[in-house]
């Protein structure tokens, strides 16, 4: 399967602990960008690369919030101090500059903060 | 800012009747309009997309026409099936910002 991975699929933490996650995208895709997914909701844009370089982030990326992409491959989103209120669905998604740029999503990593 | 505004659900259709979703959008630029489609225990999958006024996305017998007048982009299907049962999610990327802006989703329920 070539298609966006992510891992791992669910996460049960307690509350003030850290987490991080994991996404690999297509393999010629150097855009990959982070949403954020809660129940009934659609997606809330988090953070964006291309290649290595963090080209935006969203207001809802807070301090806690930090995600990386060292080598313009795969990349971490980790949160620390978790809060009952980070639980969602944490989705990955990448595009191929040029062309037609759409984006391919991954099946997302569930985090439930008790 | 940009914003996406989808009909409320559940949408609970029978077996091959006609099937619409309104999605309208606020946008600044000339966005481009998609459509995902969320099936259960699956992740986001492009349904169809355009890219300009009038332009026509289809795909698996779903279609949206691109309307810069009305700013909508209203999905149909002719006869839906069971199998289309899922969260229909429009969306919107708007000229340089890469980020997509979705609506809240539209659960569709396809009865026998």
């Amino acid at each position: 399967d070539t298609g966006v991975s992510q891992d791992p699929r669910h996460k049960i933490t307690k509350r003030g602990q850290n987490v991080t996650f994991r996404c690999d995208p297509i393999s010629e895709h150097n855009r990959l960008y982070w949403y954020r997914q809660t129940l009934g909701q659609g997606p809330e844009f988090l953070t964006y690369f291309q290649n290595e370089a963090q080209l935006e982030k969203s207001r809802l990326l807070s301090d806690r919030f930090s995600a990386e992409r060292p080598k313009g491959s795969f990349s971490t989103l980790e949160i620390q101090r978790t809060e009952q209120g980070d639980s969602a669905m944490y989705l990955c998604a990448s595009s191929l500059e040029g062309g037609e740029d759409t984006q391919y999503f991954g099946p997302g990593t569930r985090l439930t903060v008790l | 800012g940009d914003s996406v505004t989808q009909m409320e659900g559940p949408v609970t259709l029978s077996e091959e009747a006609f099937l619409t979703i309104n999605c309208t959008y606020t946008a600044t630029g000339y966005p481009s309009l998609f459509w995902y489609v969320q099936y259960p225990g699956e992740g986001l999958q492009l349904l169809l997309k355009a890219t300009k006024a009038d332009d026509k996305g289809s795909n698996k017998g779903f279609e949206a026409t691109y309307r810069k007048e009305t700013t909508s982009f209203h999905l149909e299907k002719g006869s839906v099936q069971v199998s289309d049962s899922a969260v229909y999610f429009c969306a919107l990327s708007d000229g340089g910002r890469r980020a997509l802006t979705f609506g809240s989703g539209t659960r569709l329920q396809v009865q026998p």
